[in-house]
């Protein structure tokens, strides 16, 4: 069966500090993958999504960028931190293009 | 451009039913999408209809879907303390070279006991 990892759950990053996320999608091969936003009481945002190794789409400008070095690999990143970077940070992939997504457990990430 | 909406918050006593709704704008959508989040955690698939259906029941959820309208909506019957969560629609369009999977804001219901 196919399982999605992200971590860390939760992490506290001071303001100008770099960052990187990782989500890795087991049992599964060439999966869509998407990184999510959502911050405090506002929606679900797409930052970015991957079709295929080293293939990023960019959903928003933003200080943050995302790499696929492997193919269920997804990382997130930042150079330095903003405080408007705090928010809770999902990882989705999909089998295909006319299917569900299916969702890792979510970064609580603050910048102070 | 693609862009779903939904309004922020509902609020419904314990047994009543609750009715979710959701607008979307690309019509292009092989499957329409709903998502549940409880607080802290990811997103977990409720329910789906195809796109060329009307309505779709699943026990105490009914989902009902108006093309002509793109008007998507989540209906929960005999509502429960632990249907409070944040609602997410979703919808995915298939127009070329788009892999986007676009979520509302989100629709926060809280069930009051």
């Amino acid at each position: 069966s196919q399982t999605i990892h992200q971590w860390p759950a939760t992490l506290v990053q001071p303001v100008g500090s770099p960052l990187s996320l990782e989500c890795t999608v087991e049992g599964t091969s060439n999966p869509n993958l998407y990184w999510y936003r959502q911050a405090a009481g506002r929606g679900l945002q797409l930052l970015f999504y991957s079709v295929g190794i080293g293939q990023i789409s960019s959903e928003v400008p933003q200080n943050l960028s995302a790499s696929r070095p492997q193919d269920r690999q997804f990382i997130l990143s930042s150079k330095k931190l903003l405080l408007s970077d705090s928010g809770f940070y999902l990882c989705a992939w999909r089998p295909g293009q006319a299917y569900r997504a299916f969702f890792g457990q979510g970064t609580r990430l603050t910048v102070v | 451009g693609e862009d779903v909406e939904q309004s922020l918050f509902l609020s419904v006593r314990e047994g009543d039913s609750s009715v979710i709704n959701c607008t979307y704008t690309d019509s292009s959508s092989t499957y329409l999408y709903w998502y549940k989040q409880e607080p802290g955690a990811g997103l977990q698939l409720l329910t789906y209809i195809f796109s060329n259906m009307d309505m779709k029941q699943d026990q105490r959820l009914t989902v009902l879907l108006n093309k002509k309208d793109k008007h998507l909506s989540l209906r929960i019957a005999d509502t429960q303390t632990g249907d409070s969560a944040i609602y997410f629609c979703a919808e995915s369009p298939t127009t070329s070279g788009t892999y986007k999977y676009i979520f509302g804001t989100g629709t926060r219901l809280k069930v009051l006991a």
